[in-house]
């Protein structure tokens, strides 16, 4: 198993560009979550979703939408980047009642 | 709502002591308890986690960490630190019931270990 995948590694935008960071699992995890890491602020929950078809929002979901077509892919979509939103993203997956796999993560640069 | 706060921001201790990371959560339900480890420029890894059964929980590369409801906290030990130990350490909790989509994180320690 790949476990939980990320694409990129590393991106740079420019306000007001989007883009979206992709998500994958191949563990057939029902739960998934995107969350950002900041300094000092440990992560904090941006969405998640408990199963295909289903999300919902985390405690920092501005900026941010998401969608689940399929149980493997979660991707999450920035509109209209602002330089706020510089961090770092991990995605995880977990089975109900179970502790979260995390990606590698993707360091996104806003200037 | 939950809530995690993690005692100091950086511990540095030397090789062969014992390590003492702390985390105090708050609650309103029974929680799950979790302890993840984040090696440089990689993801979180779960070292051990609580979910109501024994208090006291073994995790690996010799951690554990014990439940203590009365003092609302889940501290993280190892009787001897070792070099490879050396990474940011994160606290999280998620409400009994919720599994562990929610998760609340404390802020991190980091983690050095002096030769």
């Amino acid at each position: 198993n790949a476990g939980v995948t990320q694409t990129p590694k590393f991106q740079v935008l420019k306000t007001g560009q989007s883009m979206t960071l992709q998500c994958a699992q191949d563990m057939n995890h029902e739960y998934m979550s995107w969350y950002r890491q900041d300094p000092g602020m440990g992560l904090r929950l941006i969405h998640y979703s408990v199963g295909a078809g289903i999300t919902d929002q985390g405690e920092v979901p501005n900026g941010y939408n998401v969608s689940r077509s399929t149980t493997e892919d979660f991707p999450l979509r920035l509109l209209s980047a602002a330089p706020s939103q510089t961090s770092v993203y991990f995605c995880a997956s977990s089975y109900s009642g179970g502790p979260q796999y995390f990606g590698p993560g993707t360091r996104l640069t806003v200037t | 709502a939950q809530s995690v706060t993690q005692l100091g921001s950086h511990v540095s201790v030397s090789e062969g002591a014992l390590v003492l990371l702390r985390c105090n959560y708050s609650s309103s339900v029974p929680p799950y308890l979790f302890w993840y480890v984040q090696y440089p420029n990689q993801g979180l890894q779960l070292l051990l986690k609580y979910t109501s059964a024994a208090t006291l929980v073994k995790g690996i590369n010799g951690f554990e960490a014990e439940f203590k409801k009365s003092e609302t906290s889940f501290h993280l030990t190892k009787p001897s630190a070792h070099m490879s130990d050396a990474a940011e350490y994160f606290c999280a909790v998620s409400p009994f019931g919720q599994g562990a989509q929610k998760l609340v994180f404390g802020q991190g320690t980091r983690l050095t270990i002096n030769p």
